[in-house]
């Protein structure tokens, strides 16, 4: 067991450029979530998935982010015409709904995806 | 939907001082209260957590108490050390361990 991991670590793009970043969460956890922290600030949460269902989306995410996990294991992110404001760390967290016969809520994070938009 | 308050924002002590971190919570189905440390450059990791249905929690040096009735709950430090130096945030989570709502962060900064 690795841990949660995203790539890219790091991503510089234009104004109006399309990104995509990638999250492989822990093999047996069956809820996955995406976040977004920016400087000084908590992860603001993005939407999450149970297996390969997404289960909610922020009411505050533009239409521009849309996120997949086709199969229940890995997923991704994309941010379609990127603006200067998506500038963020892009956080990809796991958890197991059910660990030795009891919920847990833990997340386990990854180190994240930074994205700056030029 | 759920609504995360921490204070303070940033916090300095002497090595072996106490810290504590205070976070107000909005949603009264609210259930479960982790505490992240995140330090520079890092992800955020577990240290500490709460369910509704106990009032404190204790883990060495580190403690959470809830208070359900005011919403609000805090993380203890005792002993503090410069390693503890981070930013910890809050969260709070609906009935279903569903996503968590952190808080805004506190910078703790331990001078030895």
């Amino acid at each position: 067991d690795t841990g949660v991991s995203q790539n890219p670590r790091h991503k510089i793009t234009k104004r109006g450029q399309n990104v995509t970043f990638r999250c492989d969460p822990i093999s047996e956890h069956n809820r996955l979530y995406w976040y977004r922290q920016t400087l000084g600030q908590g992860p603001e949460f993005l939407t999450y998935f149970q297996n390969e269902a997404q289960l909610e989306k922020s009411r505050l995410l533009s239409d521009r982010f849309s996120a997949e996990r086709p199969k229940g294991s890995f997923s991704t992110l994309e941010i379609q015409r990127t603006e200067q404001g998506d500038s963020a760390m892009y956080l990809c967290a796991s958890s197991s709904l059910f660990k030795a016969g009891r919920n847990t809520g833990e997340l386990f994070f990854g180190e994240g995806s930074r994205l700056t938009v030029l | 939907g759920e609504n995360v308050e921490q204070h303070p924002s940033t916090l300095s002590v002497q090595e072996g001082d106490s810290a504590v971190i205070k976070c107000t919570y909005s949603d009264s189905a609210s259930n479960y209260f982790p505490w992240y440390k995140q330090e520079l450059g890092k992800r955020p990791q577990l240290i500490i957590d709460i369910r509704s249905n106990v009032g404190e929690k204790k883990d060495q040096r580190i403690a959470v108490t809830l208070n359900k009735t005011a919403k609000h709950f805090s993380l203890h430090i005792t002993e503090t050390q410069p390693e503890d130096s981070a930013v910890y945030f809050c969260a709070a989570s609906p009935t279903g361990f569903q996503k968590l709502v952190f808080g805004t962060g506190t910078r703790l900064l331990v001078s030895p």
